[in-house]
């Protein structure tokens, strides 16, 4: 099985981009898609990106999702930040049976 | 609209079991991939546990063999069976249903397994 690791912590200032990584420890990152989660403080996850790029109805368009074989990573760009961005992101995949496998979750702090 | 709400949440003793329900609206259940995540207190995100449109299930090693994942079309609710609880199983649980690869949640409900 394989593992994704992520940044444990992330800051950047309102109104600037931050990119947080999911690095993929074996296999190919584009073997199965790869969806990123928003966890605020005490509420639940809510999906912001999936199929690798995909942003769901609501979702602002600050946040883009990409994919880069180079790495073995994918990553979650959040372009002019705001205050109500800082939460917890999780990116997630799926192994060889189908299983889901998430990230250890990246802090980010919007100073 | 897409909804799912879970219930049944509580705190029970070592050894004890557990029935969640997660009540869909906007769907059906049985004609969507159902998922169970769960969520340790500070801790990050761990898959429990799946049920296909065609009724496989499988589980999170975690759980296998103690948790049964279910559902009822004529409440088109979905269930987490959880038997022989631990104190590890302590977690928010949270309710998923994935369609054509887009992620829905519930805002999920807490089993705390304690003496």
């Amino acid at each position: 099985n394989f593992m994704l690791t992520q940044p444990h912590s992330v800051s950047e200032s309102p109104g600037k981009t931050v990119t947080i990584s999911c690095t993929r420890s074996s296999g190919s990152i584009g073997n199965s898609y790869v969806q990123w989660y928003q966890q605020r403080p005490g509420s639940a996850p809510t999906t912001v990106i999936y199929e690798d790029n995909q942003r769901p109805s609501g979702v602002p368009d600050r946040f883009s999702g990409s994919i880069e074989s180079s790495s073995n990573s994918a990553s979650l760009t959040i372009s002019g930040l705001e205050s109500e961005d800082e939460a917890d992101y999780y990116c997630q995949s799926y192994d060889s049976s189908n299983f889901w496998v998430f990230g250890g979750g990246t802090k980010l702090t919007v100073l | 609209e897409v909804q799912v709400v879970e219930s049944g949440g509580d705190l029970v003793q070592p050894g004890g079991s557990l029935r969640l329900s997660c009540a869909a609206s906007g769907f059906t259940v049985i004609s969507n991939y159902m998922v169970w995540v769960r969520q340790a207190p500070g801790k990050g995100l761990e898959w429990v546990s799946v049920i296909y449109s065609g009724g496989r299930t499988d589980y999170a090693d975690s759980v296998k063999g103690r948790f049964t994942i279910s559902r009822d079309s004529a409440k088109n609710t979905l269930f987490l069976q959880m038997n022989s609880l631990r104190a590890e199983d302590t977690a928010v649980y949270y309710c998923v249903t994935r369609q054509s690869w887009m992620v829905y949640w519930g805002h999920g409900t807490l089993v705390t397994v304690s003496s």
